[in-house]
């Protein structure tokens, strides 16, 4: 099982900062199979990213995502009131599907 | 745009079979990938499995002998069978669609909440 983690847990950052959120596999993955999503309170969650760079339909370019070896990397360049929520990346090269524990992106 | 509704009984009892049903609307059932993922309170995310319109499924193995899914395309229905259920499976349940050859998850239901009664 490939695992996720996830790091920070919690990120405290203010309106119009950029934020960095990292996600580590414990094996290789493909750039193909890594997405992220955005999950409000008592909502679902909300795809922003897949294969580990293309935004999905609708979401802004303030959101970006990229890897470096086994190290992904959701930016977000300059954040809005509506990004505060918590953020999960998602692999689908082997199975089964895994998530990261997810990072709470708060507001400072 | 295809919307996903997920319906169930709320509470379950030891040892009984949970059931789940997503309803489809806005689209074709055929034409996606077809999954279940739950959410404990204040919990990350955990995929169920997965299921294709030929009858294909492929299961969390953490869960493997407890579950099983079912698609009535006639009904537009997509379930959740999961039996012997314990306190641990008390969480949020989610149904949503991946694109075919793709295994993201872009479409979502607003889940059903599943609480174990004892």
């Amino acid at each position: 099982e490939v695992v996720l983690t996830q790091s920070p847990d919690t990120l405290s950052l203010s309106p119009g900062e950029r934020a960095t959120l990292s996600c580590r596999a414990s094996q290789s993955l493909s750039s193909s199979y890594l997405a992220w999503y955005q999950q409000k309170p008592g909502q679902a969650p909300r795809l922003l990213i897949v294969s580990t760079s293309t935004r999905a339909s609708g979401i802004p370019d303030r959101f970006s995502g990229s890897r470096s070896g086994t190290d992904f990397t959701l930016s977000i360049s300059r954040l809005e009131p509506e990004d505060f929520a918590v953020y999960y990346c998602q692999q689908s090269g082997s199975s089964p599907i895994t998530f990261g524990q997810g990072t709470r992106l708060d507001l400072k | 745009q295809v919307h996903l509704q997920e319906s169930g009984p709320g509470l379950v009892k030891p040892s009984e079979t949970l059931a789940l049903i997503c309803s489809v609307s806005g689209g074709s059932i055929n034409s996606f990938y077809w999954n279940w993922i739950r959410q404990a309170a204040g919990k990350g995310l955990e995929w169920l499995g997965q299921m294709s319109v030929s009858g294909t499924t492929n299961y969390n193995p953490s869960l493997k002998s407890r579950v099983s899914m079912s698609l009535d395309t006639s009904k537009k229905h997509f379930s959740l069978n999961l039996t012997s259920v314990s306190a641990a499976d008390t969480a949020i349940y989610f149904c949503a669609i991946s694109p075919l050859g793709y295994y993201h998850f872009d479409v979502w239901g607003q889940g059903t909440p599943v609480t174990f009664s004892s």
